[in-house]
């Protein structure tokens, strides 16, 4: 099993509409999450954090399960601007993150 | 702020060359890292860094050497280049070893 798991996609959807993405991880005793973006031939950038109680930044919202072991992204209003690829990042064994492969993301007018 | 910073951004090898990437943080991070981006397979763990002058292997070392002579700089060299690291190189930098990461631009290599 991967240490990281993300359903690739592409998710499709039009403009305005809302979004969710789930990661899944294997290390139960996983400490640090994030949600990086990675628009086209460019490098991750770090999106958000991803704390216990849940967190939210405009349209973003993360959330943790630590229960099922998964962490989501929820994007809601969807922008073209959205378009990208969604990395979800957890640390694994060894005291090191472990990004996952990506969610695509196009948003359409 | 320049964050990391990655040279050169393009590269053409053929097999058996030899080069060698640099990356450069003036964040005063700790750690540095090195992956490499192939379609399908997300980022891949080459080398790392937890401070000057030490280095570590990651999930895929073979084939790549690293050096962190200085805590800014961290060097990725390819000693005789082959097909099958043909990839986007990331570098990336954090102040711990769970903390957020910072990454370069990249550098796209293609060896024939």
């Amino acid at each position: 099993r991967k240490e990281v798991e993300q359903d690739p996609g592409p998710f499709n959807v039009p403009e305005g509409a809302t979004v969710a993405f789930n990661c899944t991880y294997s290390n139960s005793a996983s400490q640090s999450f994030f949600w990086y973006r990675q628009d086209c031939r460019k490098e991750p950038k770090l999106l958000m954090s991803v704390y216990s109680s849940g967190n939210e930044d405009g349209r973003f919202t993360a959330q943790l399960n630590r229960a099922s072991q998964y962490i989501s992204l929820l994007i809601r209003d969807s922008k073209l601007s959205d378009s990208a690829t969604y990395l979800c990042v957890v640390n694994g064994g060894g005291n090191k993150l472990v990004f996952g492969a990506g969610t695509i993301l196009r948003v359409k007018s | 702020n320049a964050g990391v910073t990655q040279t050169p951004k393009f590269r053409v090898l053929k097999t058996g060359q030899s080069m060698t990437l640099l990356c450069a943080q003036d964040m005063n991070h700790e750690y540095m890292y090195w992956y490499r981006q192939d379609p399908g397979m997300g980022l891949r763990l080459i080398h790392y860094s937890v401070g000057e002058g030490t280095t570590a292997k990651g999930e895929v070392p073979d084939g790549y050497n690293v050096s962190r002579l200085k805590k800014q700089n961290f060097l990725l060299g390819l000693e005789s280049a082959a097909p099958s690291q043909t990839s986007v190189y990331f570098c990336a930098s954090s102040y711990s070893a769970l903390d957020t990461q910072y990454f370069g631009p990249g550098t796209r290599l293609t060896v024939l």
